[in-house]
């Protein structure tokens, strides 16, 4: 039973250098989430997937974040210049909206 | 205000307590209710989901929404030291977006 997989699961990066994180869902899932997740708060939405395409993106995902699903498998999330700011769990899901299954995160801090 | 509001705790129960976890809402277009349970540094996990109102048990767990009060609960008999966690409650009125809750720790001591 595979679960989603997230690489790297920390991230260590100093302000104004750009990172990527990757996200392999549930295999036979379509729709693929990224959240982040601050101490002490829940996770909030970042973007969607509905197999390759990016259907909705969160006002929290200013212009240094991107993210691309190509062929509609596995997922990659990139901040660019990164900013102290950023520092944060980052959360990929995948599976309906009300069965979203989480990977394990990859937590990211900018010194 | 947030949409989702969410007691932070930590609720420290002893071992085989009833353990009550509740969420508010404002947002009365939300049709999908769900708690997560996360244990530190780990990401979250599905207990259960419940569409609209109504109440869903599996197994030590039960979930309940109250739609016209806006007040979801998640019940936990017979709590154990595993059940230790943060527990999250999580809404959605689409096809793709949940709002999470702040969480609420829980501490069983043995």
């Amino acid at each position: 039973d595979t679960g989603v997989s997230q690489n790297p699961r920390h991230k260590i990066t100093k302000r104004g250098q750009n990172v990527t994180f990757r996200c392999d869902p549930i295999s036979e899932h379509n729709r693929l989430y990224w959240y982040r997740q601050t101490l002490g708060q829940g996770p909030e939405f970042l973007t969607y997937f509905q197999n390759e395409a990016q259907l909705e993106k969160s006002r929290l995902l200013s212009d240094r974040f991107s993210a691309e699903r190509p062929k509609g498998s596995f997922s990659t999330l990139e901040i660019q210049r990164t900013e102290q700011g950023d520092s944060a769990m980052y959360l990929c899901a995948s599976g309906d909206v009300h069965e979203q299954y989480f990977g394990p995160g990859t937590r990211l801090t900018v010194t | 205000q947030k949409e989702v509001e969410q007691d932070p705790g930590p609720l420290s129960v002893p071992e085989g307590a009833i353990v009550s976890l509740n969420c508010t809402y404002s947002n009365s277009a939300f049709q999908y209710f769900m708690w997560y349970r996360q244990y530190s540094r780990k990401g979250p996990e599905l207990l259960m989901y419940t569409y609209s109102s109504g109440n869903k048990e599996d197994g030590r767990f039960t979930a309940q929404v109250d739609k016209s009060s806006k007040y979801i609960s998640l019940f936990i008999r017979d709590s154990q030291p595993s059940d230790s966690a943060t527990y999250l409650c999580a809404m959605s009125e689409s096809s793709y977006k949940l709002i999470f809750g702040s969480g609420t720790r829980l501490l069983v001591r043995p």
